[in-house]
């Protein structure tokens, strides 16, 4: 079956540490594939979108990077967190009926 | 510019009434068309979506939304809401034409259940 895992659900993280969130889609090949974050209140802002391997596409410049290593892994970093990165982080893989999206990590920066 | 509305942020009603979210996108020509719950500290779960055909389209829990092509809307309804449809409800628009990155979502509305 189609499958999309997201971890870790929650993370809390100091200001200026490293972040990785890692998010992998089973049953299918070659995804589209996106990371999206949602901020308090507010609604969907697309981060980052990749059409294959080591394709990244970058919707708003930001303190965040993703990297796509292999077909169904798509990995959201930062080098060093901002209290402004703090928020709902979504990975979603788009298929021919919309899109499917993982549970989410909440991430607050302290 | 394309864009995808919903102008309500907010909305409460009793259990056991009736609800409609509204949702109004401007684009050049009819998109597909979707509407996402989200549950909070959950990701999205699709309710329903419109492709093409009858405007009326069925989804989950009970919930349907009509398409109308004059009004460009696509309002999500629900004949009696239940207090476990608490949560945030999200309209999407994506259009063929476009980049693979080109699914619009709306701000989102969120919907409070009163007993």
């Amino acid at each position: 079956s189609q499958t999309i895992h997201q971890w870790p659900a929650t993370l809390v993280q100091p200001v200026g540490s490293p972040l990785s969130l890692e998010c992998t889609v089973e049953g299918t090949s070659n995804p589209n594939l996106y990371w999206y974050r949602q901020a308090a209140g507010r609604g969907l802002q697309l981060l980052f979108y990749s059409v294959g391997i080591g394709q990244i596409s970058s919707e708003v410049p930001q303190n965040l990077s993703a990297s796509r290593p292999q077909d169904r892994q798509f990995i959201l970093s930062s080098k060093k967190l901002l209290l402004s990165d703090s928020g709902f982080y979504l990975c979603a893989w788009s298929r021919a009926d919309g899109y499917t999206f993982g549970s989410g990590t909440r991430l607050t920066v302290v | 510019a394309q864009s995808v509305t919903q102008p309500d942020i907010h909305i409460t009603v009793s259990e056991g009434a009736s609800l409609e979210l509204r949702c109004n996108y401007s684009y050049g020509a009819t998109p597909y068309l979707f509407w996402y719950v989200q549950s909070p500290g959950q990701g999205l779960q699709l309710l329903l979506k419109y492709f093409s055909g009858d405007t009326l389209v069925q989804g989950i829990k009970g919930f349907e939304a009509e398409f109308k092509r004059s009004q460009s809307s696509f309002n999500l309804r629900k004949p009696s809401v239940h207090w476990s449809d608490a949560a945030e409800y999200f309209c999407a628009v994506y259009h063929q034409f476009y980049n693979n990155n080109d699914m619009r979502f709306g701000a989102g509305t969120r919907l409070t259940v009163k007993p």
